[in-house]
């Protein structure tokens, strides 16, 4: 156990609906990271926020949002859902930018 | 860029050794990162260098080199339960998001 949750643990909806994915960081980690994981694309970044602020993006669609409260917990939000978006959703997070990450079970998102 | 590559698959017998090579290249770089993942789990982290040389962590040994963009992870005594994939990932010395190969598959055979 890593000591990251993430909720729900599968999520099954339809094209074009919006669904919310939520994640709590270890105690003390300040930085938060969301990463796609497909079976053709390999684990990509989507971005990061470290402290309530975001610090990066990778290649984050537009449809795609992320924030992280002021209790640290964050949640991306995916809207407009296409098949392609199918894949587990990973959340991790360190102390600082710069340690290595810990991540969570996943949540797995299947669009239909 | 942001160019990260490692073998697809390997097949190693149990109690052996086997090697994971990782070649990187990047223009900003903030260490080496091995993580192993079993089929549909998370990633766990196993090792992180930052310095060139060999990390060793029981079993598991990583090594690196910045001047070639050069990584192995090394793992000896192979058990079954190392069937797994193999994650190498970079650090971006910007903001410390990772940036991960395809991952190697590992099979160890009876």
């Amino acid at each position: 156990d890593s000591g990251v949750t993430q909720t729900p643990k599968h999520l099954i909806t339809a094209t074009g609906q919006r669904v919310t994915l939520r994640c709590s960081p270890r105690s003390g980690d300040l930085s938060v990271y969301w990463y796609q994981q497909s079976l053709d694309q390999g684990l990509q970044f989507l971005i990061q926020y470290y402290n309530g602020e975001e610090r990066a993006k990778g290649n984050i669609l537009e449809r795609f949002s992320a924030q992280q409260f002021p209790d640290l917990h964050s949640e991306l939000n995916l809207s407009s859902l296409e098949l392609g978006d199918s894949a587990l959703y990973f959340c991790a997070s360190s102390v600082s930018s710069y340690n290595e990450q810990f991540f969570g079970p996943g949540t797995r998102l299947t669009v239909l | 860029g942001q160019n990260i590559d490692q073998p697809t698959e390997m097949t190693a017998t149990e109690g052996a050794i086997v090697q994971i090579n990782c070649t990187y290249q990047t223009s900003g770089f903030n260490g080496l990162f091995w993580y192993q993942q079993h089929a549909g789990e998370a990633p766990t982290f196993l090792s992180y260098n930052v310095l060139d040389g060999l990390e060793e962590k029981g079993r598991f040994s990583s090594f690196l080199s910045r001047s070639k963009g050069y990584s192995y992870l090394l793992l000896k005594e192979l058990q079954m339960k190392d069937s797994a994939s193999y994650l190498c990932a970079y650090g971006s010395s910007n903001t410390g998001k990772l940036i991960f190969g395809q991952g190697t598959t590992l099979q160890v055979k009876p």
